[in-house]
Formats: C-alpha cells, sequence, structure tokens
C-alpha cells in the first residue's frame, strides 16, 4: 500500500536555526498537505501544494512539492519557540481525494 | 461557534469493556473520519465515512465499529476485541467536493487509557 515516510523523526534546534523536514511518497501524488500537530493538541492544517515544482511561504514558513510529486519539504528559517510541534504531511489514497495518507511525522523542538 | 467535538477528553476503562467515543461537528461536511496516534507516531486511518449510512474500512479498522446516522455524528466504539487500544483518538471532518484536495479539521481528541 501507499506509504509517506518523513526525516528525521526528530530535530532539536537553538531558536534562530533553521529547521527541513523532508516528506517522501511511495506513489505519485496528485497534491499534498502539510499539518502541523502542537504538543498535546490536534493537527492543523498549514497548507497544500498541487503542481509540480509548486513553492509556497507563509512567513517563515517555505513549502515546496517535487518535480516528480512524490516528494515536498518544508522549511523554516529562524525557528522560534512558537514552532515547536510535529509536522506531517498528508497524501490523497489511492483513488480517492477524501482519504489521506498521513506520514510518520518530524517532531521539531526549540530552545532558547 | 463552527466546529468538531470530541468528548470527553480523557477517557479510562477497564480491559474487556466496550467504550464508544463520541464526535459531532457544526461544519456541515460530508465526510468524517476517525484516527489513532500512538505516543511519537503519526496518524493512522481506522474508519471514514463519505455520507450517511455507509463507511468504510480505514487501514487500521480490526475492533473498532463505527455508526453514520447522522450527517453531525460519527461515534467510534473500541471493542474488546481490540487487542491493544490504549491511545491518542482524533476525530476529522471534510468537505466532499471536485477539487483536487480536502483539508481535514480535526477534533481536540480523547485520550482513551484502558487499565
Amino acid at each position: 500500500g501507499q506509504q509517506v515516510m518523513q526525516i528525521p523523526q526528530y530535530q532539536h534546534v537553538q531558536e534562530g536555526e533553521d529547521f527541513t523536514t523532508y516528506c517522501n511518497s511511495s506513489t505519485t501524488l496528485s497534491n499534498i498537505q502539510w499539518y502541523k500537530q502542537r504538543p498535546g493538541g490536534h493537527p492543523v492544517f498549514l497548507i497544500q501544494l498541487v503542481k509540480s515544482g509548486e513553492v509556497k511561504k507563509q512567513k517563515r514558513l517555505t513549502f515546496q512539492f517535487g518535480e516528480a510529486k512524490k516528494n515536498s519539504s518544508l522549511h523554516i528559517t529562524a525557528t522560534q519557540t512558537t514552532d515547536v510541534g510535529t509536522y506531517f504531511c498528508a497524501g490523497p489514497g489511492a483513488g480517492t481525494a477524501s482519504k489521506l495518507t498521513f506520514g510518520t511525522g518530524t517532531r521539531l523542538q526549540v530552545t532558547l | 461557534d463552527g466546529g468538531i467535538t470530541q468528548s470527553p477528553k480523557y477517557l479510562f476503562r477497564k480491559e474487556g469493556q466496550n467504550v464508544t467515543l463520541s464526535c459531532e461537528q457544526n461544519l456541515n461536511h460530508d465526510a468524517m473520519y476517525w484516527y489513532r496516534q500512538d505516543p511519537g507516531q503519526g496518524l493512522r486511518l481506522i474508519y471514514y465515512s463519505q455520507i450517511v449510512n455507509d463507511f468504510q474500512k480505514g487501514d487500521i479498522a480490526e475492533g473498532y465499529s463505527v455508526s453514520r446516522e447522522k450527517k453531525e455524528s460519527f461515534p467510534l466504539t473500541v471493542t474488546s476485541a481490540q487487542k491493544n487500544p490504549t491511545a491518542f483518538y482524533l476525530c476529522a471532518s471534510s468537505t466532499l467536493t471536485s477539487r483536487a484536495f480536502n483539508e481535514q479539521f480535526f477534533g481536540p481528541g480523547t485520550r482513551l487509557t484502558v487499565l
């Protein structure tokens, strides 16, 4: 079945350092979504990418969708303590846009 | 206030007992989902429903059951057949359109502990 892997599993950075998480799918994706889950909280939708090679920015966050539409990345510039949480990518299940397969997640810890 | 509610936030049950987790949404979304999350793990799909009175198994449906009698409600029953039920359970909903994507909105979750 479809698998969506993320690396790294965990990263600890000092505030102000950059952070990147990578998402790789075993199948081509029609689109990819990113979610953030704060500790003890629930996932919250961040963004969706649809086009091959698409790049979108949200303030310090930059999202990219690979040319082959099988991988994606999230880059945070100059991390802040408010960035702490787990970041998940998610892609549609095979044959349906209503079911998502979530990646394994990358947990980000930011310290002063 | 529009959103998804799950109750209770924490639930304790004895081994061998069935337990039902509630999920209600007032977003008028057609699709609803149940996920299980274990510590340090991603989200695994248990069941999902795209329309009232219809639902499909996800990746880990064994030991769980659901119903969708109303558009707003999608309760999940964790049965005694589920071998390791202690986990964080998340309910989500989304619209169903012809667009390429449908973002999912999550409830606050129920943390189930089976003693």
